[in-house]
């Protein structure tokens, strides 16, 4: 158990429609990341937040958001959701402000389904 | 975009023997992490390597680094079942504002 929390753990929607991913870090940690994996793509890295601020922005699409709020917990916002769009949602957090000082603590994912 | 590529991207081995898995990648890094992710579950961090060191171990892991061909490799020694998993490596720039993962190398370890 990495202590990172994601919900849901499994969605299936329909095109066109929105949906909300949480992610609760790790005690302490301060930045979260989130990521997306999917068989074509492999894992891609949409964003990063540390202590409710955007830190980094990866290949995030215009239909997505994020935010994290002053508890720390970050959500992870999809819109007009399309069939690609179906993928696993990983969410990750660690001590530091980056990549630089090492481990990431991923948690077991949100799996979404667009049909 | 990955940056990194794992070689070779599937490998059969059986308990006992050890297991190695390559990454190269394209630009210059500040670091390289391997992560382990069992399936359908969140990566687990194994080890980090500095772009100022060549080789790191812990436990069964080996991992070196050669900045000049930008490789990377991972050595599995008296492999396991339960080693069993996808492994990725990770690069992070210099800059520290990104962490691009290769495609991973699928192992499997018959008992």
């Amino acid at each position: 158990d990495s202590g990172v929390t994601q919900t849901p753990k499994h969605l299936i929607t329909a095109t066109g429609q929105r949906v909300t991913l949480r992610c609760s870090p790790r005690s302490g940690d301060l930045s979260v990341y989130w990521y997306q994996q999917s068989l074509d793509q492999g894992l891609q890295f949409l964003i990063q937040y540390y202590n409710g601020e955007e830190r980094a922005k990866g290949n995030i699409l215009e239909r997505f958001s994020a935010q994290q709020f002053p508890d720390l917990h970050s959500e992870l916002n999809l819109s007009s959701l399309e069939l690609g769009d179906s993928a696993l949602y990983f969410c990750a957090s660690s001590v530091g402000t980056g990549w630089y000082t090492g481990e990431l603590f991923f948690g077991e994912g949100s799996r979404l389904t667009v049909l | 975009s990955q940056q990194g590529e794992e070689d070779p991207q599937a490998l059969s081995i059986q308990e006992g023997e050890n297991a190695t898995m390559n990454c190269s990648y394209k630009t210059s890094i500040n670091n390289l992490q391997w992560y382990r992710q069992n399936s359908g579950r969140g990566l687990v961090h194994l080890i980090l390597i500095r772009s100022n060191e060549r080789e790191k171990h812990s436990g069964r892991l080996r991992v070196t680094l050669d900045t000049s061909k930008k490789s990377s490799s991972l050595l599995i020694t008296a492999s396991r079942a339960a080693d069993t998993a996808s492994y990725f490596c990770a690069t992070v720039l210099p800059a520290g504002n990104d962490m691009r993962f290769g495609a991973g190398t699928r192992l499997t370890v018959k008992p």
